[in-house]
């Protein structure tokens, strides 16, 4: 299976702050990624596909890059609303993988 | 709007079944590929299972291959999991989800139900 690692982990912000989230693959993937945003005792929501495809209804503040092994979800302007757990995952082979999760909390 | 409703859920015994089932209304459920992820109690998120839109097709992860049956009725608009010989490390929060790609199988997910709780233990 492909491995997927984000980094940080966890990630401290404020309101306003730009905030970046890496995705490596264990191999290439070419643009076959997805991201999601999870809040507690609620089910994963789609912000990303395709490494940079905003599904409908996202807001613009959300946008993926990257391609082969390497990929970021950037968030321009933090909102109160954005404090969750987000996931990468991708959708390359009959057999998709999630990264382990970058949980964004309040500086 | 689009909704996945699971149930089935419940506490079992290591070694015993449980089906679970997803009832699915505001799609085309006949023409959608649909799947299962689970999500152990605060862990990740771990893809199970995907059945193609007319049940000819189906993938398994390598955790659940052997076990676990993905099938659905496209009459009932309903997906359905029948899973055997449970271990502890079934034990997870399991979502039904809707296929993200409009033409056929990509393996991204962008409907979610609000998933049901499977416990395995004695």
């Amino acid at each position: 299976d492909i491995q997927m690692t984000q980094s940080p982990s966890t990630l401290s912000a404020s309101v306003g702050d730009r905030v970046t989230i890496t995705c490596r693959a264990s191999q290439s993937i070419s643009s076959w990624l997805a991201w999601y945003q999870q809040k507690p005792g609620k089910a994963p929501n789609l912000l990303i596909y395709k490494a940079s495809s905003l599904e409908s209804g996202v807001p613009s503040r959300f946008n993926g890059s990257g391609s082969g092994t390497e990929f970021t979800l950037t968030i321009s302007s933090l909102q109160p609303d954005d404090f969750a757990t987000y996931y990468c995952q991708q959708y390359n082979s009959f057999s998709p993988t999630f990264g382990q999760g970058t949980n964004v909390e309040v500086k | 709007q689009v909704q996945l409703v699971e149930s089935g859920g419940g506490v079992v015994q290591p070694g015993r079944s449980l089906g679970l089932s997803c009832v699915a209304s505001g799609l085309t459920f006949s023409s959608s590929v649909m799947h299962w992820v689970r999500q152990a109690p605060g862990k990740g998120l771990e893809w199970v299972a995907t059945i193609s839109f007319d049940g000819n097709i189906k993938f398994y992860s390598n955790s659940v291959k052997g076990r676990f049956s993905i099938s659905r009725d496209n009459s009932k608009n309903t997906l359905y999991l029948q899973m055997n010989s449970l271990r502890a490390e079934d034990t997870a929060l399991y979502y039904c989800a809707r296929e993200g790609s409009s033409s056929g199988y990509s393996g991204y997910f962008d409907f979610w139900g609000q998933g049901t709780l499977v416990t395995v233990s004695s």
